[in-house]
């Protein structure tokens, strides 16, 4: 069963923290994606990769950075955490030119 | 400014009945569109897609229709059935990158037994 798998489903943080989601998938698919969803507000991109060490920015990126050192592992790190990226982050992947995402099960974050 | 509309945030079905949801976009760009559906506590997942060459697209009790004049596509389910109670993400992504896949806010469908 193939799989895309966020390491925290909760975490609870604070204002200025350093804040690491992980994901990793094992369909070997070349692209991989980090969104946020928030109430009305649908799924917004991030960042996104194309390969190993590469990535682009989304549409709103700013407060975040991500690394993709293994094509497997895509990494999104907030350098301080702030309380209006209090959301929901979904990982997704997908092989390369179908835009069918293959999601993680979310990590919903709360920054206090 | 959202270019994937979904102004309908939430809709409720009789169970047997068509389910119809509705998306518009902005972007004439955009060449491939997609339904997502998620159910609480899930990651979305995806449902159907269709191309801009075509105006229908179908998987079983799923249809999805497009009209490109209009920038419109909608979804039909028949006959809904309560499991596909869920929020339903309409999505499109350009020809110059199918891979960046923009989203519309979702529509809460709920499926009245």
């Amino acid at each position: 069963d193939v799989k895309v798998t966020q390491s925290s489903r909760y975490l609870v943080k604070r204002t200025g923290e350093k804040v690491f989601l992980e994901c990793v998938q094992d369909m070997d698919h070349e692209n991989m994606f980090w969104y946020r969803q928030d109430p009305g507000l649908g799924l917004r991109l991030i960042y996104f990769s194309y390969d190993v060490k590469m990535k682009e920015k989304g549409d709103i990126p700013e407060g975040y950075s991500v690394s993709r050192e293994k094509k497997e592992r895509f990494s999104l790190i907030l350098e301080s955490a702030s309380t209006n990226q209090t959301s929901m982050y979904l990982c997704a992947s997908s092989p390369q030119n179908t835009g069918e995402l293959f999601f993680g099960e979310g990590s919903r974050l709360t920054v206090l | 400014d959202q270019q994937v509309k979904q102004n309908s945030p939430s809709l409720s079905v009789q169970e047997g009945r068509i389910s119809i949801l509705n998306c518009d976009y902005t972007n004439s760009m955009f060449d491939y569109f997609l339904w997502y559906k998620k159910y609480p506590a899930e990651g979305p997942t995806f449902l159907i897609s269709i191309s801009s060459i075509k105006d229908k697209n179908e998987d079983g009790r799923f249809t999805v229709f497009l009209n490109k004049s209009a920038k419109h596509l909608s979804l039909h389910i028949v006959p809904s059935q309560p499991g596909d109670s869920a929020v339903y993400f309409c999505a499109a992504s350009p020809k110059t990158s199918y891979d960046k896949v923009i989203f519309g806010p979702g529509t809460s469908l709920s499926v009245i037994p």
